[in-house]
């Protein structure tokens, strides 16, 4: 079975300041994929960001970028210069690649979350 | 990006009654559609796994009779809270997933049982 935890319930930074927020995973399978969403206060699920266990490269997407250490099984998600419009909950997330009965293709098991709040 | 239209976003009701809830993917054809249900401020918790065509694949734990999902095109999946009570108020959230894409999430309803 998957399994995604965020030790960091709540994270604080200053405006323009980097954050990491944690995220590490536990898997037996080879094929997986990792993904981080952003919640904010609406609800709406916003992707941000996507890393793939073959991909030997970490992901990166304008300020955000993914730590992926495969050996320690973390997919730390770093925000660079922290926006005000960055405060919400964080979600990392973990995908099954592989088809069981047509229906774990696409079925994300999150982690508890991490509300970051960004001071001015 | 891919649009998943969900309605409504927020719905209050009463102790008893029944709510329906639409997942609509709007410019692709879902196979899959997920149900989540989310407390405040805690993780989404996958409710069921519905496919087009076929009946829902429930979670351990989530009431069938109770959690009624319907998926009956490739872009519509409904799902239904049946004799709503209180401990059903809560954030519910569904995504899409297509042939060659990434699951798509809407925008989530507010469920509020008076």
């Amino acid at each position: 079975a998957q399994k995604i935890t965020q030790t960091q319930p709540g994270m604080f930074v200053q405006e323009k300041e980097a954050v990491t927020l944690d995220c590490t995973y536990d898997t037996s399978d080879q094929s997986y994929g990792l993904f981080w969403y952003k919640q904010p206060s609406s609800g709406e699920m916003i992707f941000l960001i996507y890393q793939g266990s073959y991909d030997e490269q970490n992901a990166t997407e304008g300020r955000y970028s993914l730590n992926f250490q495969k050996a320690r099984k973390s997919a730390n998600l770093v925000i660079s210069a922290s926006q005000l419009g960055d405060s919400a909950m964080y979600f990392c997330a973990m995908r099954e690649l592989h088809l069981a009965g047509g229906t774990s293709y696409g079925k994300l098991t999150f982690g508890q979350g991490t509300i970051l709040t960004v001071h001015p | 990006g891919a649009v998943v239209s969900q309605h409504p976003s927020r719905v209050i009701c009463k102790s008893g009654t029944s709510v329906k809830i639409e997942c609509r993917s709007l410019d692709f054809q879902a196979t899959t559609m997920f149900w989540y249900r989310q407390f405040p401020k805690k993780s989404l918790m996958l409710m069921a796994t519905s496919n087009e065509g076929s009946k829902a694949t429930y979670e351990q734990g989530v009431e069938k009779d109770k959690f009624l999902i319907n998926h009956a095109s490739l872009t519509l999946s409904t799902l239904t809270v049946t004799s709503a009570h209180p401990e059903d108020s809560s954030f519910y959230i569904c995504s899409a997933l297509g042939e060659n894409t990434e699951a798509f999430f809407g925008q989530g309803t507010r469920l509020t049982v008076v």
